[in-house]
């Protein structure tokens, strides 16, 4: 276990939906990073949160958007949703921009019909 | 364009034997790098850290990186069923103000009775 929570852990929704999703970080760990992990393919970084500001962003549209609270837990948030958003979503914890150790959640499963 | 590459299998190993995944990547100035595993429908699990030229062995596993080469591997010894898995390999690259992981598509190793 490595204590960073995620839900839902799955999730079906349709086309031109929005989707939020949720992850409460690791005790002590004041940033998250969110990646996607489309079926068959490694994890690719999506934005980090740090200090409730997005510190980074990957290749990403601006429909893919997040928050993150003062007691350092972030949502994910997907507008307009894509049958190629369906993926398993990963949120992971650390302290400070730096951390190269990533532990990951249990991730959620989001499903585009 | 940063890229960490690795064959996407199926790597089949019987029993016993050792298993031996390999990872190139791009990005000269990379110094950090990481060997996640991944069962199905799990999310990636760290296993092992490599930071310096040559090997870092831990149980059963053992890095290998080699900068020059721009190579870095992951050699399982004695290999049970429990091993196996998908292997993903990551590098640590800066993006912006953020620090994120570039992970290669994965290996799928299959150990067999």
């Amino acid at each position: 276990e490595t204590g960073v929570t995620q839900s839902p852990t799955h999730l079906i929704k349709t086309r031109g939906q929005q989707v939020t999703l949720r992850c409460s970080s690791q005790s002590g760990h004041n940033t998250v990073s969110w990646y996607q992990q489309a079926l068959g393919q490694g994890p690719q970084f999506i934005f980090q949160y740090y200090r409730e500001e997005e510190n980074g962003r990957g290749n990403f549209p601006p429909r893919f958007s997040g928050l993150q609270f003062p007691n350092y837990s972030s949502e994910l948030n997907v507008n307009a949703l894509e049958l190629d958003d369906s993926a398993l979503y990963l949120c992971a914890s650390s302290f400070g921009t730096g951390g190269e150790k990533l532990f990951f959640g249990s991730g959620t499963q989001l499903s585009v019909l | 364009q940063k890229e960490v590459e690795q064959n996407s299998g199926p790597l089949s190993v019987p029993e016993g034997a050792i298993a031996s995944l390999n990872c190139t990547y791009s990005d000269r100035v990379s110094q950090s790098f990481f060997w996640y595993r991944q069962y199905s429908g799990k999310s990636p699990e760290l296993i092992m850290s490599i930071y310096s030229n040559g090997d870092k062995e831990d149980g059963r596993f053992t890095a290998q990186l080699n900068k020059a080469s721009q190579y870095v591997s992951l050699l399982i010894r004695d290999s049970q069923p429990s091993d196996s898995a998908t292997y993903l390999c990551a590098e640590h690259v800066r993006i912006q103000g953020a620090q994120k992981l570039v992970f290669g598509q994965g290996t799928r190793l299959t150990i067999n009775p």
